[in-house]
């Protein structure tokens, strides 16, 4: 079975000042890695996703990750958050392209 | 394009009733993912269509349940209410197992609020 671990349920942080949300998962297999964000009153959206090769993924908004294998982490970064940036995000994993499992959030309040 | 839509956008209930919630996916998506997000219990998978058929099904009792259209579209069905199925209820498309991607992106709609009181 797969698991997601998201360490920090919620993240303050200054405008422009960088930001990492951690990750960390557990399978016995191989995964596809995934960062959502949600904003209030709304659905999923995907942020960047990992299925393979590099080990760095860019995705939208500046955000990147970095997949770490020997450290089953997943951890996502922006070097300078926006007040815009204020929202949930999830972590998750999905098996073969089957179903997701996500964290259980951490929620991100950006502050002027 | 259109992307995933679920109606109602808030459905208020009370225990023992019925619920059903729709999900009309991306055209050209015939697969559809049902996720609870309850509060304090994050976002959890109830139920995976692909073709009509039902793929796989989370841990959820049998009450819930659901089924998919012709033409891809989805309802899911809670039977006897409780308190607890209080919840946001998202429904996700992509594309299906036929396709040659090594992986298909699954897009979520608003979601549906279920109040259970």
């Amino acid at each position: 079975a797969q698991s997601v671990t998201q360490l920090d349920s919620q993240v303050p942080v200054f405008e422009e000042a960088p930001v990492e949300l951690r990750c960390n998962y557990s399978s016995s297999v191989s995964v596809y890695l995934f960062w959502y964000v949600q904003y209030p009153n709304q659905g999923l959206q995907l942020l960047l996703k990992y299925l393979s090769g590099s080990t760095l993924v860019k995705g939208i908004n500046g955000f990147e990750a970095e997949f770490n294998k020997s450290q089953t982490s997943f951890h996502l970064r922006k070097p300078s958050v926006h007040i815009s940036d204020t929202a949930e995000y999830f972590c998750a994993v999905s098996v073969y392209g089957d179903k997701l499992i996500f964290g259980t959030g951490t929620r991100l309040q950006v502050f002027p | 394009e259109a992307g995933v839509t679920q109606s109602p956008t808030h459905l208020i209930k009370t225990s023992g009733q019925q619920a059903t919630l729709r999900c009309s996916p991306i055209s050209g998506h015939t697969s559809v993912y049902w996720y609870q997000q309850a509060l304090g219990l994050g976002l959890q998978f109830l139920l995976w269509y692909d073709e009509g058929e039902e793929r796989n099904r989370g841990n959820f009792p049998p009450r819930f349940s659901g089924r998919q259209f012709p033409n891809y579209s989805s309802e899911l069905n809670v039977n006897a209410l409780e308190l607890e199925d209080s919840a946001l209820y998202l429904c996700a498309s992509k594309l299906g197992t036929g396709s040659p991607s090594l992986y298909n992106e699954q897009f979520f709609g608003p979601g549906t609020r279920l109040t259970v009181l």
